[in-house]
This record gives structure tokens, sequence and C-alpha cells, in this order.
């Protein structure tokens, strides 16, 4: 199984604050994906295969990241960006999601 | 419109079996490509997938939870079903059934259920 590990566990930024949450996989991953979580609520697709904005997602956000260390970014940090933020993965039959990296507005 | 809803007993004793239900609409099962999976999240904690089944009635499950998980499905391929034998205080968690993107490479969730609260206590 391939774990996957977030950094940081939680963060607080300021606004118009450039944020960048890292996942690391423990073995190579051809793929990253990302949720957005809001207390009480289910998460919903952020990014997908590493770089790609799912629907609605603005564009202050981006994906990068290869092989076993991925990223997202925002560029300038707003308040409803507030949230936790989950990576996940698929490889051989198995699937994990990464500990969440819960980011609030200073 | 793709929507997901779960169903389950809210609370069970440890060591009975839970039953879950996923019933959605906008989609059918049947369809090549479709896979719907079942993912938990105890109250704080991260997320765990727990198993998948696709349109072919294949299953997957996560290793470490195999032995006391089934996944099904009806024939009307409307509905998904989750049976974890032997639940302890661990299983308490928010359960979720997703449905994998169909027919894209990567296997990523884009529709996503409400979650159902599930509760183990003696």
């Amino acid at each position: 199984e391939i774990v996957l590990t977030q950094s940081p566990t939680t963060m607080a930024a300021s606004p118009g604050e450039k944020v960048t949450i890292t996942c690391r996989a423990s073995s190579s991953v051809s793929y990253m994906h990302w949720y957005q979580q809001k207390p009480g609520a289910s998460p919903k697709p952020w990014i997908y295969d590493t770089s790609k904005l799912a629907s609605g997602v603005p564009n202050r956000f981006s994906g990068s990241g290869s092989g076993t260390s991925y990223s997202l970014t925002i560029s300038s940090m707003e308040t409803e960006d507030t949230a936790t933020y989950y990576c996940q993965q698929w490889s051989s039959n198995s699937l994990t999601f990464g500990s969440g990296t819960k980011l609030e507005i200073k | 419109q793709v929507t997901l809803k779960e169903s389950g007993p809210g609370m069970l004793q440890p060591s009975k079996t839970l039953s879950l239900t996923c019933s959605f609409s906008g989609f059918s099962l049947s369809t090549s490509g479709m896979v719907v999976s079942w993912i938990r999240q105890p109250s704080g904690k991260s997320l765990e997938w727990l198993a998948a089944i696709d349109w072919d009635g294949d299953k997957y499950y996560n290793p470490s939870l195999k032995s006391r998980l089934t996944v099904s499905k009806d024939t009307s391929n409307t509905q998904v079903f989750l049976k974890i034998t032997s639940v302890d205080i661990a299983d308490t968690a928010t359960y979720y059934c997703a449905r994998r993107r169909p027919n894209y490479g990567s296997y990523y969730f884009d529709y996503w259920g409400q979650g159902v609260m599930v509760t183990v206590s003696s």
C-alpha cells in the first residue's frame, strides 16, 4: 500500500498570501488528485491528474508534481479557501488518501 | 444530474454486521466504465477507501479490511451495498459512497454522496 504524507498538518495564511501544500508518496505514482472538504460536508474533487482543476475551482489554485512529490498551491489566499485538503492516489488496485491539511485564514 | 445517497442503521453494537446502502441516480452501474466505491471518515480524521465494485461486477477491497468487507450491487444497477462484519468502536465513522469518473485513465471520484454517520456502541 502506498502511504501519502501531507505537510503541513495545519496552517494559517493571511488573505493574499501564497500557500503550498505538499503530498509525498511512499512509492512513485502516476497521478495525484486533491479534494477540498469543509466542515460537515462531503469532499469535493478539486484538482485531478496532478494539475487539472475540477469544474468551478478558481484559477488561483494549481497543482504540480511527479513521482513521489506533489503539491497544491494557492497563489493568493482567500477566506473561502479555508478547508481541509486531501491528496489521493490509485495504484495496483489499492487507493489511499493523505492525512489531510487543514488550512485556516489568519 | 448525478446524485448518490447513503443509508445505514445509525448505531449498532460491537460484533454485529454493518449493512450500508448507496442509492444513486443519473447513471447506471451497468454502463461500461462505471465504478462505485465506499470510503469512510472517522470524526476529525482522514479518509479511508474501503471497497469498490464496477459495471462488470468486479470487486476491489482495501487489503487491510478485506476479510471483513463485502461489496455488492443490485440487479437494477442503481444501488450498491457494503457489509462490514464484526464491527467495533474503531468502525465508528461517516461512510460515503462515491463514483469514479467513468472511462477515464486515472482514478478519482467525481461525485460523492452526503455521507451517513455510523456509531458503534454498546
